[in-house]
């Protein structure tokens, strides 16, 4: 069964930088787009950023973009997301989700998700 | 990137049905039939149940459908269990620039 497993996930503060990494397995994580989505505390789910199978093309939220940066490393089945100038409005706990066959829809699996708390 | 608009919350009793509904813009709900369901369980990991509007994910009881209609797409869950209780979550693609946005979540109570 595919499997998920986020980390990197901690208190920081305001201004400063994290990197969030998605293990992957039980699949070719080489074929599939990936998505990063977060969830802030009582809030809605909320799209963050996808990658294509092989890095070329990336998409961001409009409240992340210049900020995050999505990348993976397939020879490691790992997906990163480079979150730089932090705001206590990022805190969320952030899933990452396998993207399906058409324009990377459905996402499926997700993650159990890793918390990232934005606070001086 | 507007989020699609879904009602805060739903009730029905066990046994009865309720429809969740979702609504967008002919830009994603209205423009592609790539739309998605997702259940989500405070603390676990959300799983998808419905998507391409209609198609049930593995494993997902028949108990569940979805359907579009114009800017407006709905997730069916009939003969509710205590178990459907969660947030449920559409999603729809929204073109090149927006790629995907997610409605605001439904809370599902089963009375």
């Amino acid at each position: 069964q595919v499997q998920l497993v986020e980390s990197g996930g901690g208190v920081v503060q305001p201004g400063t930088s994290l990197r969030l990494s998605c293990a992957a397995s039980r699949f070719t994580f080489s074929n599939y787009g990936m998505h990063w989505v977060r969830q802030a505390p009582g809030k809605g789910l909320e799209w963050v950023a996808l990658i294509s199978y092989d890095g070329s093309d990336n998409y961001y939220a409009d409240s992340v973009k210049g900020r995050f940066t999505i990348s993976r490393d397939n020879s490691k089945n790992t997906l990163y997301l480079q979150m730089n100038s932090l705001r206590p409005e990022d805190t969320a706990v952030y899933y990452c989700a396998k993207g399906g066959g058409t324009y990377f829809f459905p996402l499926d699996p997700w993650g159990q998700g890793t918390l990232v708390t934005v606070s001086s | 990137q507007s989020a699609l608009t879904q009602p805060r919350s739903v009730s029905g009793s066990p046994g009865q049905s309720v429809t969740i509904s979702c609504t967008g813009t002919s830009s994603d709900v209205g423009g592609y039939d790539l739309v998605s369901w997702y259940r989500h369980h405070p603390g676990k990991a959300p799983e998808v149940m419905i998507y391409d509007v209609t198609k049930r994910a593995s494993g997902v009881p028949d108990r569940f459908s979805g359907s579009k209609s114009g800017n407006t797409a709905s997730l069916t869950i009939s003969g509710l269990q205590a178990e459907d209780e969660a947030d449920y979550y559409c999603c729809s693609y929204a073109g090149r620039y927006s790629f995907v946005v997610f409605g605001g979540g439904t809370q599902l109570t089963v009375l």
